[in-house]
């Protein structure tokens, strides 16, 4: 176990609704990064927060958003859901603001269902 | 072109069987690569990184060419315990990790 929690296990929602997932990252990493995986495809990277700020960003719209808290826990939040934002999402935590993988850690998703 | 490329599988092999999986990348300037496996339902887990000079880890073995941008993982004395999807992953900028759509093995008794 990696020691990365995140809540909920799974989630139903509806269309235009908004939902925000946790993610509690694992003792001493203060980075956490977010990814989508639709089925049959690999992981999408959303963004990543560092010391509570976004550091880079994926190629998803501004209805994605995120929260880093000071004890590293963090939020995503999306707005206005849509039928294709059905899918597992992954949070990972990482020490410092660089991500070499091997110190990635993912916790075991969100599975959030849009109908 | 897609960022990282595998091939697509799926990959139906005996127990005992050697199995490899190729990958191709299109960031000239990525500087770390990873392989990556996830079982059905659960999170990706890290299974090597991959170093330029090659390396090895009990049955695994990962390449890098760089000059075909291209990385390999190979599996041999295949067990059913290997069953899952591999992801290769590349690491190229310093904030994420660009992951392929994956290849699922499944190794049979």
């Amino acid at each position: 176990e990696t020691g990365v929690t995140q809540s909920p296990t799974h989630l139903i929602k509806t269309r235009g609704q908004q939902v925000t997932l946790r993610c509690s990252s694992q003792s001493g990493h203060n980075t956490v990064s977010w990814y989508q995986q639709a089925l049959g495809q690999g992981p999408q990277f959303i963004f990543q927060y560092y010391r509570e700020e976004e550091n880079g960003r994926g190629n998803f719209p501004p209805r994605f958003s995120g929260l880093q808290f000071p004890n590293y826990s963090s939020e995503l939040n999306v707005n206005a859901l849509e039928l294709d934002d059905s899918a597992l999402y992954l949070c990972a935590s990482s020490s410092e603001g660089t991500p070499s993988s091997d110190t990635q850690y993912f916790g075991p998703g969100t599975r959030l269902t849009v109908l | 072109r897609k960022e990282v490329e595998q091939d697509p599988g799926p990959f139906n092999v005996p127990e005992g069987a050697t199995v490899a999986f190729n990958c191709t990348y299109s960031n000239s300037a990525s500087q770390s690569f990873f392989w990556y496996r996830q079982d059905c339902r659960k999170e990706p887990k890290l299974l090597m990184s991959v170093y330029s000079s090659g390396n090895e880890d009990g049955r695994f073995t990962a390449q890098l060419n760089r000059a075909s941008q291209y990385i390999s993982l190979l599996i041999r004395d295949s067990k059913l315990s290997d069953s899952a999807t591999y992801l290769c992953v590349e690491g190229g900028s310093n904030y994420k990790l660009t992951f392929g759509k994956g290849t699922l093995l499944t190794v049979n008794p």
